[in-house]
């Protein structure tokens, strides 16, 4: 299994302003993604990050908004930009071993903006 | 495009009793894999268990087991012998075995053991 650590765990924004969440993996993975859980909702993906190439965003989502980077095989981050209280969510990291069908979840960043 | 139905938005069982949380999938391909999360209070996605759609046999993970019936497109979760820690929600998903990989998730069912 892979272990994902993510930063910050929580954080309090004003509108306005602009929050990034990194998703740090203890193994090299392809394939990355980045989920939205809205409060008492499911998960829906934001996008889809490959190390070496531009993110592919889900209908809905679009890269002025969330912005995202894949340096390497190990790391990425999303950006939540100009936020307002409907971006409070929690923000969720996960990545899909290869030769694995599991896709593993980091533990979340939950983002409160007021 | 796929689509995950969980009908039962809340479950309240007593300790120790056995657990079915309902799960309908569907999807026009035909290699697909099933998921199954726990989200407890602190919000982490723990997973369960998987099963394939090739798969002949159940998927079994210690107390948990998913009951799949492909022809009717169910993807049932039993939990035996609860215990408190399972109360959490509970989410089933379906990905493709050919594409982006991305999860499709169902609406969740929270899931009370009661002492």
């Amino acid at each position: 299994s892979a272990v994902i650590s993510q930063k910050p765990s929580r954080d309090i924004c004003q509108r306005g302003t602009s929050l990034t969440i990194q998703c740090q993996v203890d193994s090299q993975v392809t394939m990355m993604f980045w989920y939205r859980q809205q409060p008492g909702q499911s998960l829906t993906l934001i996008a889809t990050a490959n190390q070496g190439s531009e993110a592919t965003y889900e209908s809905g989502f679009v890269i002025d908004k969330f912005p995202i980077s894949r340096p390497n095989l190990t790391f990425s981050t999303l950006t939540v930009s100009n936020m307002s209280p409907e971006d409070s969510s929690i923000y969720l990291c996960a990545v899909g071993p290869q030769a694995s069908y599991e896709q593993y979840f980091g533990p979340g960043t939950r983002l409160t903006v007021t | 495009a796929q689509k995950i139905t969980q009908t039962q938005p809340g479950m309240f069982v007593q300790e120790k009793e056995a657990v079915t949380l309902d799960c309908t999938y569907d999807t026009s391909d035909q290699s697909y894999g099933l998921f199954w999360y726990k989200q407890p209070s602190s919000g982490e996605m723990i997973f369960l268990i998987y099963q394939g759609s090739y798969d002949e046999q159940n998927a079994t993970e210690g107390r948990y087991s998913l009951n799949f019936q492909k022809a009717r497109k169910s993807a049932n979760l039993v939990i035996s012998a609860s215990q408190l820690g399972d109360s959490a929600m509970y989410f089933c998903a379906m990905k493709s075995n050919f594409g982006n990989e991305k999860l499709t998730f169902g609406t969740g069912t929270r899931l009370t053991i009661i002492p």
